[in-house]
């Protein structure tokens, strides 16, 4: 099956800074999508991204499907912010999503 | 409903018991999932349903593990003679298509099981 990498597995930010995580895919894919874990353990959707670039205030997002990766920016990094940030890719093969290992991102006041 | 809605969030097993995890997924989405997150893990795959038909279960890790959704909405996922392995949260998601359509899928909050 498709292999998903995430990095960094942890990071840790001052509360205003710039964070960029990367997630490489092995294999051709329908669909990515970016979620943020909170602390509750709900998965939120952050984008969903097969190809090309996207904003949604301080976060955006680029994939490159021809080079099989993606990254997802966060800018002026807030406490809120913490929690594990996962990549799942959908291959062009099937229905279900094939996670990475994720982020674990820790924003200090 | 406005989400995924997954019940009951908390449910704690003794060893050898049977548990029923019920997730309702967002109205008029035709695809639901099951996925198992283990403890500093992503979530894995378990099984996938297009309406009623269950087309990959593949994932489930046993044959004590069973899904059903027999009328296409609601969906419940069965655990029998539940052992300390089967600990995790159990996420349900759902799409409003699949195979290739318009698949973002959605979470549900999960059910955490724990089995002492």
């Amino acid at each position: 099956g498709i292999q998903v990498e995430q990095s960094p597995p942890d990071l840790i930010l001052q509360e205003g800074a710039n964070s960029t995580l990367r997630c490489n895919f092995s294999d051709s894919v329908n669909n990515l999508q970016w979620f943020h874990q909170n602390p509750w353990g709900q998965l939120i959707n952050l984008f969903y991204i097969p190809s090309g670039t996207k904003q949604n205030g301080r976060l955006s997002a680029t994939t490159v499907a021809t080079e099989r990766y993606s990254l997802l920016y966060i800018s002026s990094s807030q406490t809120t912010d913490s929690g594990v940030y996962f990549c799942a890719v959908e291959e062009t093969s099937g229905s279900r999503l094939t996670f990475g290992e994720g982020t674990q991102l820790t924003v200090n006041p | 409903g406005a989400g995924v809605s997954q019940s009951p969030r908390y449910k704690v097993a003794k060893r050898g018991q049977d548990v029923a995890l019920r997730c309702d997924p967002i109205s008029g989405h035709v695809s639901l999932f099951w996925y198992q997150q283990a403890l500093g893990q992503g979530p894995e795959f378990l099984t996938y349903f297009q309406n009623e038909a269950q087309l990959d279960k593949s994932g489930l890790p046993s044959d004590r593990f069973f899904a059903e959704r027999p009328e296409g909405s609601v969906s419940t996922l069965k655990i029998q003679r539940t052992q300390q392995e089967d600990s995790a949260v159990y996420l349900c998601a759902s799409s409003l298509e699949g195979g290739g359509g318009l698949t973002e899928a959605f979470f549900g909050q999960g059910t955490r099981l724990t089995v002492v």
